[in-house]
């Protein structure tokens, strides 16, 4: 079993959608981080989380420490949104990663 | 803004031979990571370093594996005898102090070994 799942794999939206990414861990975590992988394959932090809820721009993360659970919302998506969406959990002195989330949104 | 840099951003390699993946972390970070993503697969991790000490490491950094900061400024992974599998992109990161803090990744290097 994986230590950290993300749901769903893949997900289309139309411009201006409300999305969500979950991700579920079942090891103690010091941190979660939510990170955008660009069509490219550079990497970019987007949120650290260890409580709570973080809000950015359009982008808002919620954590709960309980239920081992993480949400990511976009709100009024854009095609510039598109990209891999990755969860990690910090555990000890490293990063578990989830799969990952191919967003992509169309015009 | 300052970046983490990585170079090469490719490198071709015959199996067997030993290849060093360079990094320059942002300077005043303490902490330094280095993961692998296999075309297609998620994102791994291989190893995390502060104080100029491994602080932990994956199965996958086996004695093949070495990371050192030779001047206070590189940051630098060295693979002894490639073998095929190891074609992938490796992503150098830093962080201010450790896991709870923002990580910072370079652009990677797209290792090929043929």
């Amino acid at each position: 079993k994986n230590e950290v799942e993300q749901s769903p794999q893949n997900l289309t939206a139309q411009e201006g959608e409300f999305i969500t990414i979950n991700c579920s861990y079942s090891v103690g975590i010091s941190a979660l981080h939510w990170l955008q992988q660009h069509p490219g394959g550079g990497i970019v932090s987007l949120f650290m989380l260890s409580s709570g809820k973080k809000k950015h721009g359009r982008l808002i993360a919620t954590i709960n420490i309980q239920e081992k659970h993480s949400s990511l919302h976009i709100t009024a998506s854009h095609p510039r949104d598109s990209a891999v969406y990755i969860c990690a959990v910090g555990h000890g002195n490293k990063l578990v990663f989830g799969a990952g989330t191919i967003l992509r949104v169309k015009s | 803004e300052p970046e983490v840099t990585q170079t090469p951003s490719h490198q071709v390699t015959q199996m067997g031979q030993e290849v060093i993946l360079r990094c320059v972390p942002i300077s005043n970070h303490l902490y330094f990571y280095w993961y692998r993503q296999i075309l297609g697969q998620k994102v791994e991790f291989l190893v995390s370093f502060y104080n100029n000490e491994i602080s932990e490491k994956s199965e996958i950094f086996d004695d093949q594996f070495s990371v050192e900061r030779p001047d206070g400024s590189n940051f630098t992974l060295k693979i002894r005898s490639t073998k095929l599998e190891d074609s992938a992109m490796y992503f150098c990161a830093s962080s201010v102090s450790g896991i709870i803090w923002e990580q910072y990744f370079g652009p990677g290097t797209r290792l090929t070994v043929t």
